[in-house]
């Protein structure tokens, strides 16, 4: 079946490491996002892309980075930079970028800081 | 910039009740509006969207009209179930640029038998 898939659903990491989070989609979608969510907060967008080898910074990407690579992949990295990133990480992807299309989620990553 | 408020939760409701959760927006020109569903530990799905001003969309007995004199897209249900209880996020996506989505807070309804 077509979907997101998020990987690992939950992950634990020490303070002062960088971590990787996957984000893959078959649905040829050509935008792909990434939010981040905390309590009270709703989703902040964090980095998007619309096309391979490009992307923009959201409004929270200091601290994160990521790669678009091939059409269907979009990891994001967060860095030791990033002063609080215990929260929930949410990737998206959207179908011909310039269209208020329907976004579809992945199953979310919980990211927590020991 | 443009942004999305939606009421504050929780929303408590009895089964069969009827559901209002209020969402007002601020942008330029004529953005499209989305209502999106987060079942506990899941990721978003969409539940309804409109595109136009005076659009009505629905979907499982929700609906919302978007209603550009008032910039607002009200979530409304007849008979809510218990099976409805989650998480719902009012967004939009500007005109200007329609690949970003901005998201409302989000706002928890708990529907009781």
């Amino acid at each position: 079946d077509g979907g997101i898939t998020q990987s690992p659903k939950y992950l634990f990491r020490k303070e002062g490491q960088n971590v990787t989070l996957s984000c893959e989609q078959n649905l040829n979608h050509d935008a792909m996002y990434w939010y981040r969510q905390d309590p009270g907060q709703g989703l902040r967008l964090i980095y998007y892309s619309q096309i391979v080898n490009d992307f923009q910074k959201g409004d929270i990407a200091e601290g994160y980075s990521v790669s678009r690579e091939k059409k269907e992949s979009f990891p994001l990295t967060v860095t030791s930079a990033q002063k609080n990133p215990t929260a929930f990480y949410l990737c998206a992807s959207r179908n011909e970028a310039g269209l208020p299309t329907e976004a579809f989620f992945g199953q979310g990553t919980r990211l927590t800081v020991v | 910039g443009d942004s999305v408020t939606q009421m504050e939760g929780p929303v408590t409701l009895s089964e069969e009740a009827f559901l209002t959760i209020n969402c007002t927006y601020t942008a330029t020109g004529y953005p499209s509006l989305f209502w999106y569903v987060q079942y506990p530990g899941e990721g978003l799905q969409l539940l309804l969207k409109a595109t136009k001003a005076d659009d009505k969309g629905s979907n499982k007995g929700f609906e919302a009209t978007y209603r550009k004199e008032t910039t607002s897209f009200h979530l409304e249900k007849g008979s809510v179930q218990v099976s409805d209880s989650a998480v719902y996020f009012c967004a939009l996506s500007p005109s200007y640029n329609t690949d970003k989505l901005i998201f409302g807070t989000g706002t928890r309804l708990q529907v009781f038998p």
